[in-house]
């Protein structure tokens, strides 16, 4: 069956520029989360969705990053005014929900900003 | 402060012998542990997991240790093989859904 799906794979954007980076979780997972990941270091938390609500947007770094799940499948998560350091892979994944389920993620998207 | 500590960021090993992967945590509400295996260009695919009401749990060729008074839990592999070349993520999880991951050990097996 088709896994988590993100997109683009690749972005390159200039600081202060505006993007978005999307996410197709599997069918039926009804939890969703992003995390950031950066060269040597483990994938780090971002936000969390239990359907459409934000369970817990603890990670969001600050307010220029936002992230939306309008029907409870897709995500996705904007960034505004880009700076350097938000170059990183970014990563989705989502799970059914239930309790310790492991997660599934997607491939990643990498996002640079020169 | 780093919840989930993976100390060693390389491990290189035999074809065949056992590769033995660490990880420490600090925080005593963590009551889920799992291993993801993440391939260069690829995102991280689950391993293997122990509840802490557990000590250990083997699948395959995969065993997954936990002291909960040492606050540690170590993977085993055995026998390894050159397709378990990976990084291998330690992950915690409270009951309030996220994970909190380690910085990874790079294992490389020799064949």
């Amino acid at each position: 069956g088709a896994g988590v799906s993100q997109t683009p794979s690749n972005k390159v954007t200039e600081k202060g520029k505006y993007v978005e980076l999307r996410c197709d979780p599997i069918s039926g997972h009804t939890a969703l989360y992003w995390y950031r990941q950066s060269l040597g270091q483990g994938p780090e938390f971002l936000i969390y969705f239990q359907g459409t609500g934000a369970a817990d947007d603890s990670g969001l770094p600050n307010d220029r990053f936002f992230a939306v799940r309008p029907e409870g499948s897709v995500s996705t998560l904007k960034i505004q005014r880009t700076e350097r350091g938000d170059s990183a892979v970014y990563l989705c994944a989502s799970s059914p929900g239930t309790v310790n389920s492991p997660l599934h993620f997607g491939n990643g998207t990498r996002l640079t900003v020169t | 402060d780093q919840q989930v500590k993976q100390n060693s960021p390389s491990l290189s090993v035999q074809e065949g012998r056992i590769s033995i992967l660490n990880c420490d945590y600090t925080n005593s509400m963590f009551d889920y542990f799992l291993w993801y295996k993440k391939y260069p260009a690829e995102g991280p695919t689950f391993l293997i997991s122990i509840s802490s009401i557990k000590d250990k749990n083997e699948d395959g060729r995969f065993t997954v240790f936990l002291n909960k008074s040492a606050k540690h839990l170590s993977l085993h592999i055995v026998p390894s093989q050159p397709g378990d070349s990976a990084v291998y993520f330690c992950a915690a999880r409270t009951n309030a859904g996220k994970s909190t991951f380690g910085d990874g050990t790079t294992l490389t097996v020799k064949p």
